[in-house]
């Protein structure tokens, strides 16, 4: 089964800075999501691109997909403490996400 | 809207006993997805239900199982565990199509 592998796997950066992570898949898709995790707490939703969207943006984050290639990125600018979290890419072919094994992000005030 | 809920937070069991978890969704949603999260393997899909039919299943054996009622409350029974069953136990719910809003999901130790 398909399943996101997100690159770099662990990240450490100063408080407004920007943090990119990277996300490959395997087959095609309907659309791919990013969530955010904070210790020991669920997933929270950050944002969905479709298969037929390249950019997407919400706030500070910034989303690339480029099916191509299968590959998609996060960007966070001018990060904070409070980013500070696992970061999941997840990959929706119709039926299930498939969730990538996760980017540690330490943001350092 | 109240979130997900899921219950127990925290659990501990012994090899061999069997063990149920709860999930009461955000209201409206119909979808209800269960997620196993371990250090090693990741997040793996377990079943989705919607309108209480098993809509997906993972590739977990068939200790695993799970039923979702009327009222879209799920729940999640694990028979005869083992130690390689300690983990995050996360339920999802959604909308038809929408992205997932996860519990806190619960904390189960095998012993």
């Amino acid at each position: 089964s398909q399943q996101g592998e997100e690159d770099p796997q662990a990240l450490s950066i100063q408080e407004g800075e920007n943090a990119t992570m990277n996300c490959s898949y395997k087959t095609s898709i309907n659309n791919l999501q990013w969530y955010r995790q904070n210790s020991g707490r669920g997933l929270v939703h950050l944002i969905l691109i479709r298969s037929n969207e390249r950019e997407k943006h919400s706030g500070r984050l910034r989303v690339t997909l480029d099916t191509s290639k299968k590959s998609s990125s996060l960007l966070i600018t001018a990060s904070r403490a409070a980013d500070t979290a696992s970061y999941f890419c997840a990959t929706d072919a119709g039926g299930r996400l498939a969730f990538g094994k996760g980017n540690q992000v330490v943001v350092i005030p | 809207k109240a979130g997900v809920t899921q219950t127990p937070r925290y659990l501990i069991k012994t090899r061999g006993q069997q063990v149920t978890l709860s999930c009461s969704p955000i209201s409206g949603h119909r979808s209800v997805s269960w997620y196993q999260q371990t250090p090693g393997q990741g997040l793996q899909f377990l079943f989705e239900y919607f309108s209480e039919t098993q809509r997906n299943k993972g590739n977990f054996p068939g200790r695993f199982s799970g039923r979702q009622f009327s009222n879209s409350r799920s729940e999640m029974n694990v028979s005869t565990l083992e130690l390689g069953d300690s983990a995050l136990y996360l339920c999802a719910s959604s909308l038809e199509a929408g992205p997932l809003h996860f519990g806190n999901g619960t904390r189960l130790t095998v012993t």
